[in-house]
């Protein structure tokens, strides 16, 4: 079956510190994978999506970047984190394209 | 884009109580999911329905295409099933659209 593992689970950051969020699965090939952010508890929002390895798509102008380096490994990066960063962040990943995403367990991340 | 509205913002029930949450999407959709968050945060898949009827135990869920609504119904609710209820539509081939989610309260 398949899994999808992020971490850290928690992160407190400095203000203007870099970011690396680290976000795999397994037991699939070829998926497609997604970055989510969470703000204030309620509705998520898409940052950014992937179809395939070093293929990025951005959907919100933002200091956020996202890389995917191997096929089943998905990163968010930020060269200088802002206040307004904090939030929960989750991947998740899916078939392909119109099939059901699957979430992992989201990093709390909280910038001071 | 696409704009999803869940109702009621707000729900709390009595242990055993039987409750419906309703998911409107102002166009039509290809994908339509229901996800229940834990109070750990965890977003835990409920259904894959972008059209007709399912049913896992106690929850089921049903979504009319045609007139763009989905329902969740959850019978004989329990404690644990306390959470933020979330309907999320795919607005094209990637991107699932968030409802604001319904905030669920079982008491015991």
């Amino acid at each position: 079956s398949q899994t999808i593992h992020q971490w850290p689970a928690t992160l407190v950051q400095p203000v203007g510190s870099p970011l690396s969020l680290e976000c795999t699965v397994e037991g699939t090939s070829n998926p497609n994978l997604y970055w989510y952010r969470q703000a204030a508890g309620r509705g998520l929002q898409l940052l950014f999506y992937s179809v395939g390895i070093g293929q990025i798509s951005s959907e919100v102008p933002q200091n956020l970047s996202a890389s995917r380096p191997q096929d089943r490994q998905f990163i968010l990066s930020s060269k200088k984190l802002l206040l307004s960063d904090s939030g929960f962040y989750l991947c998740a990943w899916s078939r392909g394209t119109d099939q059901p995403q699957h979430f992992g367990d989201g990093t709390r991340l909280s910038i001071l | 884009g696409i704009q999803v509205e869940q109702s009621p913002p707000d729900l709390i029930l009595q242990e055993g109580a039987n409750s419906t949450l309703r998911c409107n999407f102002s166009d039509s959709v290809n994908n339509l999911q229901w996800f229940h968050q834990n109070p750990w945060g965890q977003l835990i898949n409920l259904f894959y329905i972008p059209s007709g009827t399912k049913q896992n135990g106690r929850l089921s869920a049903t979504t009319v295409a045609t007139e763009r609504y989905s329902l969740l119904y959850i019978s004989s609710s329990q404690t644990t099933d306390s959470g933020v209820y979330f309907c999320a539509a795919l607005e094209y081939g990637n991107k699932l659209v968030f409802g604001a989610g319904t905030i669920l309260r079982v008491k015991s």
